[in-house]
């Protein structure tokens, strides 16, 4: 099965630095790599995601890259705010099927204002 | 995107017993999903759901435990049954729509 692993588990940055999380995953056929957020007490929401035929798609100050051969991908987040501190997860999808996600253990980024 | 709710939004339980979860789509979607997030833990997919067949489940959980119906393509329950404190937890429901993958609030679930 998959295994994904997300490094680091506690990342801490000052205001306006860039933060960087990184994902690697075991499973070739994985095509689908999102990325949620999740504020204490709510529900995850997805922030950004790629497809395997794209190695890099922007929405802000938000960033994924991926690299199929070396089976990583990671998120960029820019010019961080207080309220970019959450919990992230990277995921990637099981099989062919959207939906079925396996996910990393989490990173908490804590933005100092 | 999917307006999706859950009930109920938390319990208390005693050991023993069984909870049903409900989990509702404002559309008709092919396939419902069933993740559990352990106290500060990750996400971790418990079964998939399709409305006319059986629930296929992942490793580690199976239909004894963890019963789903999925009567129709805007329904699905979850029963976690003959609960102990392992299963405190907080059960999310997901759905796709629009090529990403949405969330219910989730249930939070105590079984002392």
């Amino acid at each position: 099965g998959e295994n994904v692993e997300q490094h680091p588990s506690t990342l801490s940055v000052q205001e306006g630095d860039s933060a960087v999380i990184k994902c690697t995953y075991s499973d070739s056929a994985s095509n689908y790599f999102p990325w949620y957020k999740q504020e204490l007490g709510k529900r995850p929401q997805l922030i950004i995601d790629i497809r395997s035929n794209v190695g890099e798609k922007k929405d802000q100050r938000i960033a994924v890259t991926l690299n199929k051969t070396a089976k990583h991908f990671s998120l960029h987040i820019t010019e961080t705010q207080p309220e970019d501190s959450a919990v992230y997860f990277c995921a990637a999808e099981r099989g062919s099927t959207l939906g079925r996600l396996y996910f990393g253990r989490g990173t908490q980024l804590t933005v100092w204002p | 995107s999917a307006v999706i709710s859950q009930k109920p939004s938390r319990d208390i339980c005693q050991r023993g017993t069984s909870l049903t979860i409900q989990c509702q789509v404002d559309s008709q979607v092919t396939m419902m999903f069933w993740y559990r997030q352990q106290p500060g833990q990750s996400l971790t997919l418990i079964a998939t759901a399709n409305q006319g067949s059986e629930a296929t489940y992942e490793s580690g959980f199976v239909i004894d435990k963890f019963p789903i119906s999925r009567p129709n393509l805007t329904f699905s329950t979850l029963t976690v049954s003959n609960m102990s404190p392992e299963d405190s937890s907080i059960y999310l429901c997901s759905v796709g729509a629009d090529n990403e993958q949405f969330f219910g609030p989730g249930t939070r679930l105590t079984v002392l």
